[in-house]
């Protein structure tokens, strides 16, 4: 069990706004940056942002994070159908001296 | 453009040891570091430890010390994982990642199915 928590699972239908959390602590998202991975089926997970809410290039601004405190978020807006994926947050923990990333959602287009 | 390829899977039987590989390209392969992550059949991301090609050091996660050694070879850019010791749980698809700050690309992933 991950000491950063997040939903087991999320959905919307087309067009929507989804939105995913993250909640860790003071060693981890309290004290770091957070990251957010897409994972689609079958494929390697994708940086998709960064340094809490930045976005790489090539991903779309419909993409945007926030972080306050020990928690975090994701945002969705204007849902599609190939958004469905595997999202995880991960922030480096200073007790575990690595990186530590939530379990994971697992977010279904309707 | 950056790459990160790793080599292919493997069926090893519980109590061997597994070695995967994960090759560098299309960057200053001493400039990043590159971290081990696996992912058990349908669960989540685990990480496993940090190499720095750079001069080799290492950090490994607690739940791995003593079973896992990560090296590099500098002339071939190449990564490698070794995990010993394998039990069924370890059965996973293993990725390595390229991070200064956050994984920003990945490897394919291997499977290793670990089975009597």
């Amino acid at each position: 069990q991950s000491v950063v928590t997040q939903p087991p699972s999320a959905s919307g239908t087309p067009g929507q706004r989804v939105t995913i959390s993250c909640s860790g602590g003071s060693s981890n998202i309290g004290s770091s940056t957070v990251n957010w991975y897409q994972q689609l089926p079958g494929t390697a997970p994708k940086l998709l942002i960064y340094s809490n809410n930045q976005r790489p290039s090539g991903v779309p601004d419909r993409f945007s994070g926030s972080k306050s405190g020990t928690s975090a978020s994701l945002a969705i807006s204007g849902l599609q159908s190939e958004d469905e994926a595997d999202y995880y947050c991960a922030a480096w923990d200073d007790s575990l001296k690595g990186p530590v990333f939530g379990g994971g959602t697992k977010l279904t287009v309707l | 453009q950056v790459q990160l390829v790793q080599s292919g899977a493997e069926v090893k039987k519980p109590g061997a040891s597994v070695k995967v590989s994960c090759r560098a390209s299309g960057y200053t392969f001493t400039s990043f570091y590159i971290h081990w992550v696996r992912q058990a059949p349908g669960q989540g991301l685990e990480w496993m430890g940090i190499i720095d090609p750079s001069d080799g050091g290492t950090n490994y996660a607690q739940k791995f010390q003593g079973r896992v050694t990560m090296t590099r070879d500098t002339s071939t850019n190449t990564v490698y994982m070794e995990l010993t010791s394998l039990r069924s749980e370890d059965t996973a698809v293993y990725y390595c990642a390229r991070s200064k700050r956050n994984f920003d690309y990945w490897g394919q992933g291997t499977l290793v199915t670990v089975s009597s």
